[in-house]
């Protein structure tokens, strides 16, 4: 099984900031990542899949990088609405597909 | 456009059962695979299962095999969760989610099982 790690678990930022998040995999996956967002009361959604592809709809401040075992989620220019607890998932090494244990975004 | 209707979630006692529906519109469940994920507050995001297209590859996570079975209504376009002999460890808020190949591209809204004397 493909253990999935996150750091930090919680990033505390400010308005219009860049923001890193950081997903290492015990594993190789290729590119084989999704970043999915979470906000408070919701279901998550995917905003990121090959590690930097965008999903439709979600806005240019969002980037994805990485290859093998280190993953990055970038958020530039941070806005309220990115207050959320972001996760990263591989679909490499399967079954299980695994999540890392999220990073929450607060202002 | 996708879109994942659940229903289903309650309140059960241990060791009893509950079948968890999300009616899937925007594609038919013939073309792609779907998973069943939950969330708890001690595990986080947690895969449960996934049957495959053709229902022929179906796979379960360790803490439910035996217990739990994905099957679907494809006269209906539903997909089902069948949960038999719950546990408190079960409770948590289930998701179903469509696949594009391997991949997740849509979640549902979520159906909270508490699994609770």
């Amino acid at each position: 099984e493909t253990v999935m790690t996150q750091s930090p678990d919680t990033l505390s930022v400010s308005l219009g900031e860049r923001v890193t998040l950081s997903c290492r995999a015990s594993q190789g996956v290729r590119n084989n990542v999704l970043w999915h967002q979470q906000k408070h009361g919701q279901a998550p959604r995917v905003i990121i899949y090959d590690a930097s592809t965008r999903a439709t709809g979600v806005p240019a401040r969002f980037s994805g990088s990485g290859s093998g075992t280190e993953f990055t989620l970038t958020i530039s220019d941070l806005q309220s609405e990115d207050c959320a607890v972001y996760y990263c998932q591989q679909y490499d090494d399967w079954p299980p597909w695994t999540f890392g244990q999220g990073t929450k975004v607060e202002i | 456009q996708v879109q994942l209707v659940q229903s289903g979630g309650d309140v059960v006692q241990p060791g009893r059962s509950l079948r968890l529906s999300c009616a899937a519109s925007g594609f038919t469940l013939t073309s792609c695979a779907m998973h069943w994920v939950r969330q708890t507050p001690g595990k986080g995001l947690e895969w449960v299962a996934v049957i495959s297209y053709d229902a022929s590859n179906n796979y379960y996570a360790d803490s439910v095999k035996g217990r739990f079975t994905v099957s679907r209504d494809l006269a209906k376009n539903i997909l089902f969760l069948d949960m038999d002999s719950l546990r408190p460890e079960d409770t948590g808020i289930y998701y179903c989610a469509k696949l594009e190949y391997a991949r997740i591209d849509y979640w549902g809204q979520g159906a909270l099982v508490t699994v609770s004397s």
